[in-house]
């Protein structure tokens, strides 16, 4: 019931097409679901976070789709830059709880 | 100021010796976390302190020493590690301990001969 689960595990996308990165969780306590991005060598980086209360929310290119009633959630990269390639994972945690859960994370491939 | 820092950035030991992680962060946080990340998986939750005290030891075994000496430094000690413990060991804050959002240093990355 704690388990992220993240999918595809690895994705290629073209130049300036939609990268697309699943996730779904079992424990309807999470009320907090963060994505973090990293790069080969570096720590992982906040990239953008939703809470239960909105369906969407969007950071320039990119966009965080929640769906509570199927608890999934999912981040849309819009016109994919090879910059973009990088590892990500999703994310979910509950204030009151003691540990973030992540998932496997998906390594996304930008092709020039 | 948003970072984490973390030193060294590589530290190659033998399992015989002694070594530590030191983290640093001025952001004001007050909870603070070491977590080991090997290669292709998430990382991997090891200690958390919550206004400088232990909060969290996810049954890390003791050969691996937590430390925070004040609110801003959080150390590792290493000691007589296996090379099965060879990683990435990554500090992060937050500004309290239930908060999901955590700011991660890069990463210091240990190989154990």
């Amino acid at each position: 019931q704690q388990q992220v689960k993240q999918s595809p595990q690895s994705l290629i996308v073209q130049k300036g097409g939609i990268s697309i990165i699943n996730c779904a969780y079992e424990n309807t306590a999470f009320d907090y679901f963060p994505w973090y991005q990293q790069f080969p060598g570096k720590g992982p980086a906040l990239l953008i976070a939703i809470r239960p209360d909105v369906s969407e929310k969007k950071e320039g290119r990119f966009t965080i789709s929640f769906n509570k009633s199927a608890k999934q959630f999912s981040l849309h990269i819009m016109d994919s830059q090879p910059g973009d390639s990088a590892t990500y994972f999703c994310a979910a945690s509950n204030e009151g709880d003691d540990k973030i859960i992540f998932g496997k994370g998906t390594r996304l491939h930008i092709l020039p | 100021d948003t970072e984490v820092t973390q030193t060294p950035k590589h530290l190659v030991m033998g399992m015989t010796n002694k070594k530590s992680l030191k983290c640093e962060q001025h952001m004001g946080h007050r909870a603070m976390y070491w977590y080991k990340q090997k290669a292709k998986k998430p990382p991997e939750l090891m200690f958390v302190y919550s206004y400088e005290k232990l909060s969290i030891n996810e049954s890390v075994p003791s050969r691996f020493s937590p430390e925070c000496p004040n609110s801003s430094l959080l150390n590792l000690h290493l000691h007589a590690l296996q090379p099965e413990d060879s990683a990435l060991y990554l500090c992060a804050s937050s500004r309290l301990q239930y908060t999901g959002e955590l700011f991660f240093g890069e990463g210091s990355r240990l190989t154990v001969l």
